[in-house]
């Protein structure tokens, strides 16, 4: 299985500030179609996940520019250039490039 | 606007058995790979099963393997999820996920639906 590792676990952040997380996974996530199937999700607080990059660097539909996704091969960063106070809940890394389906362990961000 | 909207949810005994349901809406719902994932009270994200747009492929995770089975009725837009044999550590919030053409990570998530397995 993938073992899909984020740092840090937890990060409190001033509004207006930058932040940044980063997701190791144990190989490679580019498919031999030259896509690499990382993406990254939140939860907020009580709510179900939503997707917010996809391949890598893709901002889904809705998603602010605020948030950038890049990296490749194993190593990957979601950064978010300001944070506001809806940017709170875990962030997840996942990759979807080889069953079983992996998850990072979440980083949790706060505001300070 | 695409919408999951699953059912099912519910307490039961250890070894009993539960079928989730997710309806679809939204969207060409055959052309779509499918999913479940579930989250533990207080734990990260743990990914059950997957299924492609046609059916004819299925994939599990090692925890439910031989337990669960994942189905889906494109002529209904639905995904069920077969649970038997449970265990207190399926105790979970199961979503209902939806993939990309032929990829099976989560684009889109339920609301999710609880699923206590205790005596």
């Amino acid at each position: 299985d993938i073992v899909m590792t984020q740092t840090p676990l937890s990060l409190s952040v001033t509004p207006g500030q930058p932040a940044s997380i980063s997701c190791k996974s144990s190989q490679s996530l580019l498919h031999s179609n030259g896509k690499t199937y990382l993406y990254w999700h939140l939860q907020r607080p009580g709510q179900p996940p939503h997707l917010l990059i996809y391949e890598v660097s893709n901002r889904f539909s809705g998603v602010p520019d605020r948030f950038s996704g890049s990296g490749s091969g194993t190593d990957f960063t979601l950064k978010i250039s300001r944070v506001e106070a809806e940017d709170v809940g875990v962030y997840y890394c996942v990759q979807s490039v080889q069953f079983p389906i992996t998850f990072g362990q979440g980083t949790r961000l706060e505001i300070k | 606007e695409v919408q999951l909207l699953e059912s099912g949810g519910a307490l039961v005994q250890p070894g009993g058995s539960l079928s989730l349901s997710c309806a679809a809406s939204g969207y060409t719902f055959s052309n779509y790979a499918m999913g479940w994932v579930r989250q533990a009270p207080g734990k990260g994200l743990e990914w059950v099963s997957g299924i492609s747009g046609n059916g004819v492929g299925t994939y599990y995770a090692d925890s439910v393997k031989g337990r669960f089975t994942i189905s889906r009725d494109n002529s209904k837009n639905t995904v069920s999820l077969q649970m038997n044999s449970l265990r207190a550590d399926d105790t979970a919030v199961y979503y209902c996920t939806k993939g990309w053409p032929g990829i099976y990570g989560p684009e889109k998530w339920g609301q999710g639906t609880l699923v206590t397995v205790s005596s």
